[in-house]
C-alpha cells in the first residue's frame, strides 16, 4: 500500500462549472476525512467518513459542496457551480481502525491533496 | 480567539539551533497531533500523543494535559527541517487545526 492518494493533483476550472476530486485512503481505514487549506492558513476540516457513513460536517460546507464514499472506500468530493473563493488546495486523509473506541482520534495519514484553482 | 493557538507563528533559526514549537488548547481533546507540512502542500504526521512524550530521531513531542499544553522540539535543527508545522486537537468527531508555525532554519 502506497498510502492516501488523491486526484487529480491540479486542477483549473472556469467559474461556474463542476468539478470532481478522488481520494483513495490506505487501505481497511475505516475513517476518511477531507480538509481544505487556502494559501497561508492551516487546513480546515470539511468533513469526516467512518466506512460510507458521513458522520460530520463543517458549516465550511456549503450546500454547493457534496462528499460521498459509497463502499466505504474510496471518497469523492463535489463542488458545483464552482466560485473563485473554491480555490485551495483540497486534502484528504485516512485513519485506521480503532477497535471497541467510538469517535476517538486516530493517527491520520495525508494524501498529496488537490490544488484547485477556479478562474 | 482559536481554541487551539500555536506560538510562534514565525521562526527563523541558525542551523543546530535548538528549537522550541509551543500549542495551547482551551477544548477537551483526546490527543494531540503535530503535522508537518513542507511548501507544495504535502503533510506528514509527526507524532500524535496523549500524555508524556514521543521522541523520534531530532524531534521530540510533549504533552501536559493538566495544563493543556504540547511543545515540539526539534535538536540540532537542520536546513530541511523549514516547513510549516502545525499542532491539531482530536476530540470525539471534532479536528482543531491550529495556526501553524512557520519555520526557516538557514545554514
Amino acid at each position: 500500500d502506497t498510502g492516501v492518494s488523491q486526484n487529480p493533483r491540479h486542477k483549473i476550472t472556469k467559474r461556474g462549472q463542476n468539478v470532481t476530486f478522488r481520494c483513495d485512503p490506505i487501505s481497511e481505514h475505516n475513517r476518511l476525512y477531507w480538509y481544505r487549506q487556502t494559501l497561508g492558513q492551516g487546513p480546515e476540516f470539511l468533513t469526516y467518513f467512518q466506512n460510507e457513513a458521513q458522520l460530520e460536517k463543517s458549516r465550511l460546507l456549503s450546500d454547493r459542496f457534496s462528499a460521498e464514499r459509497p463502499k466505504g472506500s474510496f471518497s469523492t468530493l463535489e463542488i458545483q457551480r464552482t466560485e473563485q473563493g473554491d480555490s485551495a488546495m483540497y486534502l484528504c486523509a485516512s485513519s485506521p481502525r480503532v477497535r471497541g473506541v467510538r469517535g476517538s482520534y486516530n493517527e491520520q495519514f495525508f494524501g498529496p491533496g488537490t490544488r484547485l484553482t477556479v478562474l | 480567539k482559536n481554541e487551539v493557538e500555536q506560538s510562534p507563528q514565525n521562526l527563523t533559526a541558525q542551523e543546530g539551533e535548538f528549537i522550541t514549537i509551543n500549542c495551547s488548547y482551551s477544548v477537551g481533546i483526546s490527543a494531540l497531533h503535530w503535522l508537518q507540512q513542507h511548501p507544495g502542500g504535502g503533510i506528514v504526521s509527526l507524532f500524535m500523543l496523549s500524555s508524556g512524550k514521543k521522541k523520534h530521531g531530532r524531534l521530540i513531542a510533549t504533552i501536559n494535559i493538566q495544563e493543556k499544553h504540547s511543545s515540539l522540539h526539534i535538536t540540532a535543527s537542520h536546513p530541511r527541517d523549514s516547513a510549516v508545522y502545525i499542532c491539531v486537537g482530536g476530540a470525539t468527531n471534532k479536528l482543531i487545526f491550529g495556526t501553524g508555525t512557520l519555520l526557516a532554519v538557514q545554514p
